[in-house]
This record gives structure tokens, sequence and C-alpha cells, in this order.
């Protein structure tokens, strides 16, 4: 099994423009997570899926960010406009029963 | 809802020092247990999972955790502790919420400085 798949690694935009990342679980697992790392706020849960269906994005910060799972397979995260506060590693995971598997992460910067 | 505590944010050890990071979770339910290690610029990884039985488990790289009930706590532990141990490690509770579903809940994590 390839893990959790994320792309891009690295994502250097400027302020305003719009950023997609995005995220392929693992084959089975039934829950989807995006999170966001900080220095400063350590991991953030942003939303979870569950079967596809957002359960709980209370932690997304602002309307600026939406995200999406079309399917089992994929899911993105948006942020329009992005700001240079975004700047973090995000991070996507899927779980079953036994735990997370995290993917390598996105790095966002913005500038 | 459920959080998680971890009480060191910052820990230096020279290297053959003995380890032990802190973790207390508040829910009073069934709870599944985890610590994850992240190493510099890498993701999470699993270490070590607690779901029932024997609460003294081990995991990789001689890590082992005791899940103490009583105190709603997970601590891990390592008898000798490496400059390859250097990471931030997260304990995490996992639940299962009103809604039936799984959601796991993350410490905010401890770093660990090993000196050569």
């Amino acid at each position: 099994d390839a893990g959790v798949i994320q792309s891009p690694r690295h994502e250097v935009t400027e302020m305003g423009q719009e950023v997609t990342l995005r995220c392929k679980p693992i084959s089975g697992h039934n829950s989807l997570f995006w999170y966001r790392q900080t220095m400063m706020r350590g991991l953030e849960l942003l939303i979870y899926f569950n079967n596809n269906v957002p359960i709980d994005d209370s932690g997304m910060p602002e309307d600026r960010f939406s995200a999406k799972m079309p399917n089992a397979s994929f899911s993105t995260l948006k942020i329009q406009p992005s700001e240079p506060r975004d700047s973090a590693v995000y991070f996507c995971a899927s779980s079953s029963y036994y735990g997370y598997t995290f993917g390598s992460g996105t790095r966002l910067t913005v500038v | 809802a459920q959080s998680v505590s971890q009480h060191n944010h910052h820990v230096i050890l020279s290297e053959a020092a003995s380890l032990e990071l802190g973790c207390n979770y508040s829910y009073g339910g069934t709870v599944n247990l985890f610590w994850y290690v992240q190493y510099p610029g890498q993701h999470l990884q699993l270490l070590l999972k607690y779901f029932s039985g024997d609460p003294l488990v081990k995991g990789i790289k001689g890590f082992e955790a005791e899940f103490i009930k009583s105190k709603f706590s997970f601590n891990l532990r390592k008898p000798s502790v490496q400059w390859s141990d250097t990471a931030e490690y997260f304990c995490a509770v996992n639940v299962r919420n009103s809604g039936g579903y799984q959601k796991v809940t993350f410490g905010i994590g401890t770093k660990l400085q090993v000196i050569p």
C-alpha cells in the first residue's frame, strides 16, 4: 500500500491566490482528516469526513477554507484567497479503527 | 469533549538517559490510546497503541507506555534514549462520539532533544 498520498509536497504562492491541496487516502479507510501544523498552535484538526461526508468542520478557520471529498479516494482542501498567516504544514490522514495513517504533508508558504 | 494533556512541552536529555513523557486524557468512557512520533521534517508515525488487555504496551524502537485507568494516564517510557530519538511526540485519544464516529484528539506534543 502506498499510504496516504498528498500533493503537492511544497507550495509557495502569493497572498490572494487560490491554493488547492490534494489527498488520496488509504483504500478501505472510511475516515479522512485534514490537519494544520504550526509552531504556534501545534496540530489542529480542521475538518474530518466519514464515508465521504463532512462530519465536523468546526476547526476550519474561516470561510476562506473549504474541503471536499467527492469520492472515497480523493479529497481537496482549498484556501481562497490565501493569506500569509495560512503558512503551515497541512497534513491529511485516513483512519481505520486501529489508528491514523498520516500523509507526508504539504508545506504551504504564502508570501 | 475529550481532551489530551501533555505535561512537558520540551525535554532535553543526554544519550542513555531514561525517558518518561506524561499524557493525561479526560474522557469517562472507553478509549483507545496512541503515541505518535514526528521526526524533523517528517509526518507523524504510529509508535504504539493501547486498545485493551495488558496495560503495558510495547512499541517500536524500545518504547513502551502504560495505561493507568484510575489516573487517566498513558505515559510513554524508554529506558535509554538515543540521539536518533530526537523528535516530537504526540499522545492521542480515540473515542466514538455521540454520532458513532471515530475521532482522534491529539495532545499539543512534546519536543524531545537528545544530546550526544
